[in-house]
Parts: structure tokens; C-alpha cells; sequence
């Protein structure tokens, strides 16, 4: 079993629409949680950090239940340029030894 | 500010040839790190370097070896390449302190053919 696991998609959306992304993480000692953006062909960049409170950038809404070991992100009314592969991270160890697991991601493809 | 670099953008090597990825950050971040990534497998770690002068075996080390020569710079390198190294290798690295210090910064990728 992957330590992370998502959804591979694709996703196929029309622009406007709401869209969510689910992740589960199998170890409980995560301590830190990402999305990820990463276009065609490209390195990954960090799309926003995952707080327990659940958090929001714009149309972009990430939440995480620890106890359901469960991390989503939410995008509202989407748009061509939200087209890429979203990819669920989560960090366990310290600051300075801890490394990062990278589920295979979610592919999204909004269509006009 | 180039962030992190990645050298060389594409390669491909015949069976049993050797090799060394170059990677270098300005950013001073103390951790780095290097990662394949497979169609359908997403990104895996293979080795990272917590700090200058350690190294760590990742989840999928065998075949690879790799050297932190200064807080800059960390080199990848295949001692003989087989079809099965054929990737896109991401090259990495982390602050780790300061309020964006889980923060990982992703080179744009060594696309490596195998032959």
C-alpha cells in the first residue's frame, strides 16, 4: 500500500465548475501537509500548505482530519489555466532531517 | 535568483555507461534532495542530504550514488545505467527553518533515456 494515495483522475471539468481532490496518508506521524501543483513536463511547485483548521488561498481550499487521516483541496470556479496534475505531500521528521512523500497525483483537465 | 539548477536537461546513455547529474542551489537551504519520478508512480525519493557533509538512502537507492560536495551543490550519479533508470530526475532542496522551512524547491528536471 502507498503511503499516500490519491485519485489519478483525470478530472475532466468545465470551466466554472467546483472540483475536489481527496488524499489519504497511512502514517500517523505525519506532521506536515502540502499540495503540490505540477504542470506538463515541469517541476512540481508548491501549490499551498494544509493546516488543521483548514485553510484558503483565493478559490483554493485545503483541509486535513488527522484523525481520518485525510487531506482535500477544493477548487471553486475553475479555470483552463487550473488544467495540471495536483499532488497530495505530506512531510514526517523533524524540520531539518524530515523528507517528503509524494502521492502520484491527480490529474485535472478544465475544458472550455 | 535561479533558485535550484539542474545539469544536464536531457541525456541518453547505452546500457552500462556512467554518469553524474549536477544540482546546485542559491537559495543557502541546508537540505537536498533527489527524486525520479515514473509515469504512474509519482515522485520517489532516492537520496537526500539533510545537511551539509550527511546523506541518506531514499526509497528507491540501488543503482545510484550520490555526493553533497558543499552547502550548494549535490550530485546524482549512475555508475552503470540500465533501461530501468530511464526517468525524469528532479533535483531539490529545503531551508528547513523559518516559516517556510518545509518548503521543498523543485529543479526543472534531467529527462534520461536509457537505451
Amino acid at each position: 500500500r502507498k503511503e499516500v494515495e490519491q485519485d489519478p483522475g483525470p478530472f475532466n471539468v468545465p470551466e466554472g465548475a467546483t472540483v475536489a481532490f481527496n488524499c489519504t496518508y497511512s502514517n500517523s506521524a505525519s506532521q506536515s501537509f502540502f499540495w503540490y501543483r505540477q504542470d506538463c513536463r515541469k517541476e512540481p511547485k508548491l501549490l499551498m500548505s494544509v493546516y488543521s483548521s483548514g485553510n484558503e488561498d483565493g478559490r483554493f481550499t485545503a483541509q486535513l482530519n488527522r484523525a481520518s487521516q485525510y487531506i482535500s483541496l477544493l477548487i471553486r470556479d475553475s479555470k483552463l489555466s487550473d488544467s495540471a496534475t495536483y499532488l497530495c505531500v505530506v512531510m514526517h521528521g523533524s524540520s531539518n532531517t524530515g523528507k517528503l512523500i509524494f502521492g502520484q497525483g491527480t490529474t485535472l483537465q478544465v475544458k472550455p | 535568483n535561479a533558485g535550484v539548477t539542474q545539469t544536464p536537461k536531457f541525456q541518453v546513455l547505452k546500457t552500462g555507461q556512467s554518469m553524474t547529474l549536477q544540482c546546485a542551489q542559491d537559495m543557502n537551504h541546508n537540505s537536498m534532495y533527489w527524486y525520479r519520478q515514473d509515469p504512474g508512480m509519482g515522485l520517489r525519493l532516492i537520496y537526500y542530504s539533510a545537511s551539509e557533509g550527511t546523506t541518506d538512502k531514499g526509497e528507491v537507492p540501488n543503482g545510484y550514488n550520490v555526493s553533497r560536495l558543499n552547502k550548494r551543490e549535490f550530485s546524482l550519479r549512475l555508475e552503470s545505467a540500465a533501461p530501468s533508470q530511464t526517468s525524469v530526475y528532479f533535483c531539490a532542496s529545503r531551508t528547513g527553518s523559518g516559516t517556510s522551512k518545509n518548503i521543498q524547491y523543485f529543479g526543472a528536471g534531467t529527462r534520461l533515456s536509457v537505451l
